[in-house]
């Protein structure tokens, strides 16, 4: 199984701060990821698929980028909305694993 | 608007088995792949499948292989998993998903099943 490394696992931040997410596979997953965001009793929430591509709805805010191995998620200015855990998960190969997760967390 | 409305929480022994359904509503059923991807209480997320509802073609991850399966009924739009000989480890939030066949675009609100003697 391919396996979804992030960080860092917590991420202290303040409204308007730009925000990087890394994740990175155990081997080369083209450009086979997505991003989801999660909120605290919440379902999972599509962000980004095919690593760079925002999905309906998703302010632009949000950015996907990287290839192969090492991936980001960008939020450019974090608005009080996107305190939450985010996910990335890899489709390049079955089982469609997901990272452990980064929680992002008012500073 | 799309809508996947999962069964109620359940509560089995260890061994049983359970059944969860999502129904679906707002989109053409068969145009889309449903996931299923489970959430134990404070951790991360892990995926047991996909079932296509056109043709009912299913991908398992292997390691729940032989205890899952997942089905679905066309005539009422649902699709449902099966996860048999439950462990406590099975205890968790169960979503379905609506996508393609290697992501979900929607997610139910999911299903808590908890295995307790």
């Amino acid at each position: 199984d391919i396996q979804m490394t992030q960080s860092p696992s917590t991420l202290s931040a303040s409204v308007g701060d730009r925000v990087t997410i890394t994740c990175r596979a155990s081997q080369s997953i083209s450009s086979w990821l997505a991003w989801y965001q999660q909120k605290p009793g919440k379902a999972p929430k599509l962000l980004i698929y095919k690593a760079s591509t925002l999905e309906g709805g998703v302010p632009s805010r949000f950015s996907g980028s990287g290839s192969g191995p090492e991936f980001t998620l960008t939020i450019s200015s974090l608005q009080p909305d996107d305190f939450a855990t985010y996910y990335c998960q890899q489709y390049n190969s079955s089982p469609f694993t997901f990272g452990p997760g980064t929680k992002v967390d008012i500073k | 608007q799309v809508q996947l409305v999962q069964s109620g929480a359940e509560v089995k022994k260890p061994g049983a088995s359970v059944k969860v359904s999502c129904k679906a509503s707002g989109y053409t059923f068969t145009s889309y792949y449903i996931h299923w991807v489970r959430q134990a209480p404070g951790q991360g997320l892990e995926w047991l499948g996909v079932i296509s509802p056109s043709g009912g073609t299913t991908s398992y991850a292997q390691k729940f292989q032989g205890r899952v399966t997942m089905s679905r009924d066309t005539s009422t739009t649902t699709v449902y998993m099966e996860l048999s000989i439950l462990r406590s480890e099975d205890t968790a939030l169960y979503y379905c998903a609506r996508g393609t066949s290697y992501y979900g675009d929607y997610w139910g609100r999911g299903t808590l099943v908890t295995v307790s003697s």
